[in-house]
C-alpha cells in the first residue's frame, strides 16, 4: 500500500542549530511530494513543494527540500532554526487511486531550546 | 488573501447531539476535505468532495456525514456526537489540479462530553 513515513515523531533542536526532518514514501512513479507546517492550535500551511526539474526546492521560512529518487525520500533542511520553527511538520503525497487526496505522513514535532 | 473558514475554533457539545461544522473557501476550489487530527496518529481523512453535491469517504467515515450544497461550502456532520469523536477537526480545499497545494482553515476542536 501506498505509504509516507516520516520516521522521527519528535525532534529537539537549538536555536541556531541545523535541521533536518526526514521523509520517505512509497509510490511507483515520481510523485509530487509536499511539506506543510502546523503551528500550535492553528490548521496547516504549505511550506513547499517538488513536482519535477530541480530536485531542490526551496520554500517559505528558509526552509529548502531535496528529492532523492534512489532514496525515496523528501528530506526538509534549514540552516539555522529559529525559536518559531517549534511546530509540526507534515510530508505528503498525492494518492495513486486518486490524486485528488493527499496521503500524510504521521508528522514530526519540533521542539527548538533556546 | 486566500482563505478557508471554518464556523467555531472550539465546541464543546453533549453526547448524543447532532453536532454541524462548517467550512467556506472563498477560492473557487473543487476540492474540499475534512481531515480528523489526533495526537500520534496525523491527518485522517474523513470526507471529501471534489463538485457540489459529490463526495467521497475518507479512511474513517463512521458516525459522520457530510454536506456540500454550494461550490464554497462544505459541512461535517456528527449525527449522534460521542465521546471518541472529540478531537481536532481540519477543512482543506485545493483546485482540481493534483499540482497545487491545499489549503486548510484553523481548525475546529470539539470536545464532547
Amino acid at each position: 500500500a501506498q505509504s509516507v513515513t516520516q520516521p522521527d515523531i519528535h525532534i529537539t533542536v537549538s536555536e541556531g542549530a541545523s535541521l533536518e526532518l526526514r521523509c520517505n514514501y512509497s509510490y511507483g512513479a515520481t510523485p509530487y511530494l509536499f511539506w506543510y507546517v502546523q503551528s500550535p492550535g492553528q490548521g496547516l500551511q504549505l511550506l513547499l513543494k517538488y513536482f519535477s526539474g530541480d530536485t531542490l526546492v526551496q520554500g517559505i521560512k528558509g526552509f529548502e527540500a531535496e528529492f532523492k529518487r534512489s532514496q525515496s525520500s523528501f528530506n526538509l533542511r534549514k540552516p539555522s532554526v529559529h525559536w518559531s520553527d517549534a511546530a509540526e511538520y507534515f510530508c505528503a503525497v498525492p494518492y495513486a487511486g486518486n490524486n485528488r487526496k493527499l496521503i500524510w505522513g504521521l508528522g514530526t514535532s519540533l521542539a527548538v531550546n533556546p | 488573501d486566500v482563505k478557508v473558514t471554518q464556523s467555531s475554533r472550539y465546541l464543546v457539545k453533549r453526547t448524543g447531539e447532532k453536532v454541524f461544522l462548517e467550512c467556506v473557501q472563498d477560492m473557487d476550489h473543487e476540492n474540499m476535505f475534512w481531515y480528523r487530527q489526533d495526537p500520534g496518529l496525523g491527518l485522517r481523512l474523513i470526507y471529501f468532495s471534489y463538485d457540489v453535491k459529490m463526495k467521497e469517504k475518507g479512511d474513517i467515515p463512521e458516525g459522520y456525514s457530510v454536506s456540500r450544497e454550494k461550490k464554497e461550502r462544505f459541512s461535517l456532520i456528527l449525527e449522534s456526537a460521542s465521546t471518541n469523536q472529540t478531537s481536532m477537526y481540519l477543512c482543506a480545499s485545493s483546485s482540481w489540479a493534483m499540482n497545487t497545494e491545499a489549503f486548510f482553515g484553523q481548525g475546529t476542536r470539539l470536545t464532547v462530553v
